[in-house]
């Protein structure tokens, strides 16, 4: 069974700096999706960035980009420049190639300070 | 417009009561799903359909009811909640279910029903 793994429960960064949150993943599977949600305090999960693993080209959407090491099954993302509406939990996924599970991490609260 | 909409928002009931969420997707999508979101722990996930028809139920208990009358309107009913069934219900959809094109089919998330039981 797959797992998704998010060692950072909590994290904070101050305006227009960067920052990383960690994930990890455990599969059998050659080919997968991999996806960063955010979850701000309105609740609505909106995805963020994602990945395919057979593209070994880091995946980049404006401030958010990701660090796909997949041999290490690492899934890491980055925020630069970090703005106050940044402010929410994260949610690494995994979902396998064929399969209709989206399997998500326990999240990272992320915090955003002026 | 978030594309995806739950009603209520927020839903006390006690565990002998009955009663119903509501999702209703904008967005065209085949697919829709129920989503339990617990304090500090993952999402899980609950039930699946595709085109009106279940395609996954993950072994969630039989006090939970789901129910597709169309692509467009997914429903959880509720009876003899426990407690520990407190949580956020999200509903999302997606314009199909897993395959090659599921990486171009992300889902749509609707806002949540936090539910306390009573």
């Amino acid at each position: 069974a797959q797992t998704v793994t998010q060692s950072q429960p909590e994290m904070s960064v101050q305006e227009a700096e960067t920052v990383t949150l960690s994930c990890t993943y455990d599969t059998s599977e050659n080919n997968y999706y991999l996806f960063w949600y955010k979850q701000p305090p309105s609740r609505q999960m909106i995805l963020v960035i994602r990945q395919e693993a057979y593209k070994q080209q880091n995946a980049t959407e404006n401030r958010f980009s990701v660090n796909f090491q997949k041999a290490a099954k690492s899934f890491s993302l980055k925020i630069s420049d970090s703005q106050l509406g940044d402010t929410a939990m994260y949610f690494c996924a995994f979902r396998p190639q064929y399969g209709n599970k989206l399997v998500f991490g326990a999240g990272t609260i992320l915090r955003v300070k002026s | 417009e978030t594309g995806v909409t739950q009603t209520p928002r927020h839903l006390v009931m006690g565990m002998t009561n009955k009663k119903s969420l509501k999702c209703e997707q904008h967005l065209g999508h085949n697919a829709m799903y129920w989503y339990k979101q617990s304090a500090k722990k993952p999402l899980e996930l609950m039930f699946v359909y595709s085109l009106e028809e279940r395609v996954e139920n993950n072994s969630v208990p039989s006090r939970f009811s789901p129910e597709c009358p169309n692509s467009s309107h997914l429903f959880l009913h509720l009876h003899t909640l426990q407690p520990e069934d407190s949580a956020l219900y999200l509903c999302a959809s997606s314009q199909d279910l897993a395959g090659p094109s599921s990486y171009n089919s992300p889902l749509h998330f609707g806002n949540g029903t936090r539910l306390t039981v009573t």
